[in-house]
């Protein structure tokens, strides 16, 4: 089945510079990626997602990018700001399952 | 307002007390699934389901149970918890497996 790897586990970046988020998955079948972000104390949220027909993906400052080759795919935020600050999920979509990676949490340093 | 909705947000239990999470979602979704996270392990899906009457095992099933008797309603059934059953639950729901997941919540469980 899916298995999903997430990395970094704990990102710290200075308020206006770019964060990025990798993950890597281990299905090659596996046809869509999604991104979750989870504020405290609220169930996840999807931000972006992707299909494995495209190789990128933009929405104002977040973008994801997707090497179907490696299989890997990657969150980018830009200009972060505060609010950015959160957990954020990968997740491959399997057979039947949504796999989710091990999560990210990351702080925006004013 | 479309929304999962799970109850109770927090509860302490004891050891081998049955005890039911409730989840409902109002968007008449197919797909409803239970997850717990804990710090490091990310979200582990518990059970699914892709219809009434229709339910799976996830990745980490052991001791616990699920119905799908009516689409919006997917209870989440620990009939012995034990200690290592404490952690933070999701219940989600979504259209199709190609869809976005709109989670509820989630419900703090501490088994002492």
């Amino acid at each position: 089945g899916e298995n999903v790897e997430q990395h970094p586990s704990t990102l710290s970046v200075q308020e206006g510079d770019s964060a990025v988020i990798k993950c890597t998955y281990s299905d090659s079948a596996s046809n869509y990626f999604p991104w979750y972000k989870q504020e405290l104390g609220k169930g996840p949220q999807l931000i972006i997602d992707i299909r494995s027909n495209v190789g990128e993906k933009k929405d104002q400052r977040i973008a994801v990018t997707l090497n179907k080759t490696a299989k890997h795919f990657s969150l980018h935020i830009t200009e972060t700001q505060p609010e950015d600050s959160a957990v954020y999920f990968c997740a491959g979509q399997g057979a039947q399952k949504l796999v989710f990676g091990q999560g990210t949490r990351l702080t925006i340093n004013p | 307002e479309a929304q999962v909705t799970q109850n109770p947000r927090y509860l302490i239990t004891v050891t081998g007390k049955k005890l039911t999470v409730t989840c409902s979602q109002n968007m008449n979704h197919e797909y409803m699934s239970w997850y717990r996270q804990d710090p490091g392990l990310g979200l582990r899906q518990i059970y699914y389901s892709m219809n009434v009457e229709v339910t799976d095992k996830g990745d980490v099933p052991e001791g616990y149970k699920v119905s799908r008797k009516e689409k919006r309603n997917f209870p989440l059934i620990l009939e012995s918890p034990s200690p290592n059953q404490t952690s933070l639950y999701f219940c989600a729901s979504r259209t199709g497996m190609v869809a976005e997941a709109f989670f509820g919540q989630g419900t703090r469980l501490t088994v002492v």
